[in-house]
């Protein structure tokens, strides 16, 4: 069984700030791991996968993450906030990548002018 | 090319009712996924379909919630009746063979039981 703890349900910054979103992860094989995007009104959208190989990953906008198979952690980071990046933030693990994604509860992040 | 196609985008309805939502996935995407989102919570895996069979239903309420995903296409997911607890979004996504691990999402049904 797999499972996903996003610390911190609503994260604040600065524009032009460090962004930080915390995600640990649980699984009994090794996992596919996922940072989802999902902006008010609209579908989850898919900021960066890691499936197998390089463990610093990078998405879209800016965002990367880096697995860390010892401290169990996916953390999401951007080196500078932008108004845009307001919205909720997920984190999911797939065990084989055949099977469903298993979601945490997600952050929100908001970014202050 | 076009996304994860969802309807109704919202419904009220009072507790006991019945209440159907349908998804027509990325055509040729031969996995389709229902997903409970509750306000505040992550979602929740409801099935998931490979074509037209059942993969994982193990989450799904059976007692009140059914879903059928005929000619492996597009697929519908039922409740009845509603309990108040059913307010949610729900979510459709699909996947195709090749990348499964990839989800693409429809912006879900936002459902209301009153």
């Amino acid at each position: 069984a797999q499972s996903v703890t996003q610390l911190g349900s609503h994260v604040s910054v600065s524009e032009g700030a460090l962004v930080l979103l915390r995600c640990n992860y649980s699984s009994s094989v090794p996992p596919y791991l996922f940072w989802y995007v999902q902006y008010p009104n609209q579908g989850l959208q898919l900021l960066l996968k890691y499936t197998t190989g390089a463990t610093l990953v990078k998405g879209i906008n800016g965002f990367e993450a880096e697995f860390k198979k010892s401290e169990t952690s996916f953390h999401l980071t951007k080196p500078s906030a932008h108004m845009s990046d307001a919205a909720e933030y997920f984190c999911a693990v797939s065990a084989t990548g055949r099977r469903a994604l298993t979601f945490g509860s997600g952050t929100r992040l908001q970014v202050q002018p | 090319e076009a996304g994860v196609a969802q309807s109704p985008r919202y419904k009220i309805i009072e507790k006991r009712q019945s209440v159907a939502f349908w998804c027509n996935p990325i055509s040729g995407h031969a996995t389709l996924y229902w997903y409970q989102q509750i306000l505040g919570q992550g979602p929740k895996l409801l099935i998931q379909f490979q074509n037209n069979g059942v993969v994982d239903d193990s989450q799904l309420p059976k007692d009140r919630f059914s879903a059928e995903r005929l000619k492996g296409v597009d697929s519908t997911l039922k409740i009845q009746p509603a309990k108040l607890e059913d307010s949610a979004v729900y979510l459709c996504a699909s996947s195709s063979d090749r990348g499964m691990e990839k989800l693409f999402f429809g912006s879900g049904t936002q459902l209301s039981v009153l």
